[in-house]
């Protein structure tokens, strides 16, 4: 069992608004990964990191930001939600290449 | 482009058959590829993995099969349980340190 935890795991909020998703692992894992999927569509990397201080963009473009300064600490931060938002994230992390575990997902709805 | 996919969007099978889900990966690289279960309103999570050096490798009731020479993947589940209603989804590593997601294949047991 993975313990990857996400916050909050269910959000509507309004077009406009800032708003951040939490993610974070009690297993010193390195990389994190934040993943963006709409429901029972597969997933698309939009940010990771390997470690501390390290942030990459993923394979889909996304307006939102990522920060690392702990390693077990991934948020996610969209500056202006807008209902092209509106989707399910993902968080995940691995001590290595291979298995991620994941979190239990957010799933946000932008009005 | 590389892609990872899935051959059937859907699959209803009795229960206590057997089920067999497949995938077809493009990259001729990948080296590693995983089996995610993901129910409803939950995080994907981690079925069983599979390294290019082997073609076989079986888990409690699930057995994954690597087809190499035609980029083909699949997953066995043994006597399917109502339990075991998800949709899964294929994912390969090629080597960057990410996964690559394929589409999904949403599995029904009926009783």
């Amino acid at each position: 069992e993975a313990d990857i935890y996400q916050t909050p795991r269910y959000l509507v909020i309004g077009t406009g608004k800032k708003i951040t998703l939490e993610c974070s692992q009690t297993m010193g894992h390195d990389k994190m990964y934040w993943y963006q999927q709409d429901p029972g569509m597969e997933l698309h990397l939009i940010h990771y990191s390997y470690g501390v201080n390290s942030t990459e963009k993923g394979d889909l473009s996304s307006e939102s930001t990522v920060s690392r300064i702990r390693t077990e600490h991934f948020p996610l931060t969209l500056e202006s939600a807008r209902p092209s938002h509106t989707s399910q994230y993902l968080c995940a992390s691995t001590s290595s290449v291979d298995t991620q575990y994941f979190g239990p997902g957010t799933r946000l709805t932008v009005l | 482009g590389e892609s990872v996919g899935l051959h059937l969007p859907t699959l209803s099978v009795q229960e206590g058959d057997n089920s067999i889900i497949n995938c077809a990966y493009s990259n001729s690289a990948s080296d590693y590829f995983i089996w995610y279960k993901q129910e409803s309103g939950k995080g994907p999570q981690f079925i069983i993995d599979i390294r290019s050096n082997m073609d076989k490798r079986q888990g409690q009731r699930v057995t994954v099969l690597l087809n190499k020479t035609v980029k083909h993947l699949s997953l066995q589940i043994a006597a399917t349980q109502p339990g075991d209603s998800a949709v899964y989804f294929c994912a390969e590593s090629q080597g960057a340190q990410k996964l690559v997601f394929g589409q999904g294949t949403r599995l029904t047991i009926n009783p």
